[in-house]
């Protein structure tokens, strides 16, 4: 069974443009959760899609957006990057509840000059 | 709210010592669930155990042992005999049931430097 996907690997924005990451979640898997994970904040959530549904959602802003298709892939955008956006994204497929684990991808580094 | 505490930041050890992680998580949620990742400098995130608040059973896994402790609030992981490829950053994770879905709390993560 593949993992879960996530394209691309690296990235580089100019500050003030916007981006959008991709997650291919595991076959079977309906949930899809997306973390950002920096040195100083550590790994947090950014917001979990289930059935194409908004599930949950973190303390990030309104530049963070998601949306999940029919097939349950997942994207997210950032408009108006600003360097404080650089992390690496890490995209979580499961089954579907809270007692599921989580299966990650390996990421994609963003990098805001 | 929840919170997740892992109090050691690095830990080295020299190959074959054991080595234990601390985790204390604080929730008001009657039900949650407690996880241990491991993360590689590859970067992705494996999944390792899963533990519900209600089986305070402790396992054991080839040399991956976890001791769940309600009493203290605490979901420790040892490695016995400790190997270079041992070698990763170790999160622990809370998931509360009354989030109805699937929102991980991480602790900050220990790094675990294992010297040949």
């Amino acid at each position: 069974k593949a993992g879960v996907t996530q394209t691309p690997r690296y990235l580089i924005k100019t500050r003030g443009q916007q981006v959008t990451l991709s997650c291919s979640p595991i076959s079977g898997h309906r949930s899809v959760s997306w973390y950002q994970q920096t040195p100083g904040q550590g790994l947090q959530f950014l917001f979990e899609y289930f059935s194409e549904t908004q599930r949950n959602k973190g303390n990030f802003p309104g530049r963070f957006s998601g949306r999940q298709f029919s097939n349950s892939r997942s994207e997210m955008n950032v408009s108006t990057l600003e360097l404080g956006d650089s992390a690496l994204y890490l995209c979580a497929s499961s089954l579907r509840s809270e007692e599921s684990p989580l299966h990650f991808g390996n990421g994609t580094r963003l990098t805001v000059t | 709210a929840q919170k997740v505490t892992q109090a050691q930041t690095e830990i080295s050890v020299v190959e074959k010592e054991d080595v234990t992680l601390d985790c204390v998580y604080e929730t008001r949620d009657t039900t949650y669930y407690l996880f241990w990742y491991k993360q590689p400098p590859s970067g992705e995130l494996v999944f390792l155990i899963r533990r519900n608040s209600f089986d305070e059973q402790n396992e054991i896994s080839g040399r991956y042992s976890w001791n769940f402790q309600k009493s203290t609030s605490s979901f420790n992981f040892t490695i016995t005999a400790s190997q270079v490829v041992d070698s990763a950053v170790y999160f622990c994770a809370l998931s509360e049931r009354r989030a109805a879905g699937n929102k991980l709390t991480f602790g900050g993560g220990t790094r675990v430097l294992v010297k040949p």
